[in-house]
């Protein structure tokens, strides 16, 4: 069974701090991996992907990739009370597998 | 660029029931996937359609069944509804590029009751 896997919090951080969100993936042959931030009610909206071992960074997030370890966490700088959502890591296991394997999520709550 | 779009937003349903939910796809995707979201849960994949054929299906009775047409939109119909059959049903779009089929654009979703 193909699991990823987050704490589901609530992790609660100071406006203006470092929120860091991680997730661990059991499928090693993991191609592709994907961060999706939801708000109460609404549905989810991609903020980052990332393929490739290492960091990437856009604006405010940056996306950080261990295969060896198998883990991939979300790094949200300078954060605002608008940033105060669910988010979700999604990974695609590849090849003929169309279905991309979601973790449950971790509630954000930033404090002003 | 038009995005996903979803009907109905909202319905109430009894027991026994059957639904279709509709989906518009984003411009220029050729394939969609349909999750259902319960409260405080992760999205759930329901299945996924490509040129009008489901090409991945999750762990879902076949009463939750699906069609595509050819200008990509979808719907997704459940027959005998039960009441665990609650939740928001999400559609997603996305252009069939390899491992970039994970970048899902997602519409409001329908939100269905089961009484």
């Amino acid at each position: 069974q193909k699991e990823v896997e987050q704490n589901s919090g609530p992790l609660s951080v100071p406006e203006g701090a470092i929120a860091s969100l991680n997730c661990t993936y059991s499928d090693r042959g993991s191609q592709s991996f994907f961060w999706y931030r939801q708000y109460s009610g609404k549905s989810p909206e991609l903020i980052m992907f990332i393929y490739s071992n290492g960091d990437k960074e856009d604006g405010r997030f940056t996306a950080q990739l261990n295969k060896a370890s198998q883990y991939v966490s979300l790094l949200i700088r300078d954060s605002q009370p608008s940033d105060s959502a669910t988010y979700l890591c999604a990974v695609f296991p590849g090849g003929n597998n169309r279905k991309l394997i979601w973790g449950l999520g971790t509630s954000l709550a930033v404090n002003p | 660029e038009t995005g996903v779009t979803q009907s109905p937003t909202h319905l109430i349903k009894t027991r026994g029931q059957q639904v279709t939910l509709r989906c518009s796809s984003q411009s220029g995707h050729n394939t969609v996937s349909w999750y259902q979201q319960a409260l405080g849960q992760g999205p759930q994949f329901i299945f996924q359609y490509y040129r009008e054929e489901e090409n991945g299906r999750g762990n879902f009775p076949p009463r939750f069944s699906g069609l595509q047409f050819p200008n990509y939109s979808s719907e997704l119909n459940v027959n005998a509804l039960e009441l665990d059959d609650s939740a928001l049903y999400l559609c997603a779009s996305s252009a069939r590029q390899g491992a970039r089929t994970g970048e899902l654009f997602f519409g409001e979703g329908s939100r269905l009751t089961v009484l």
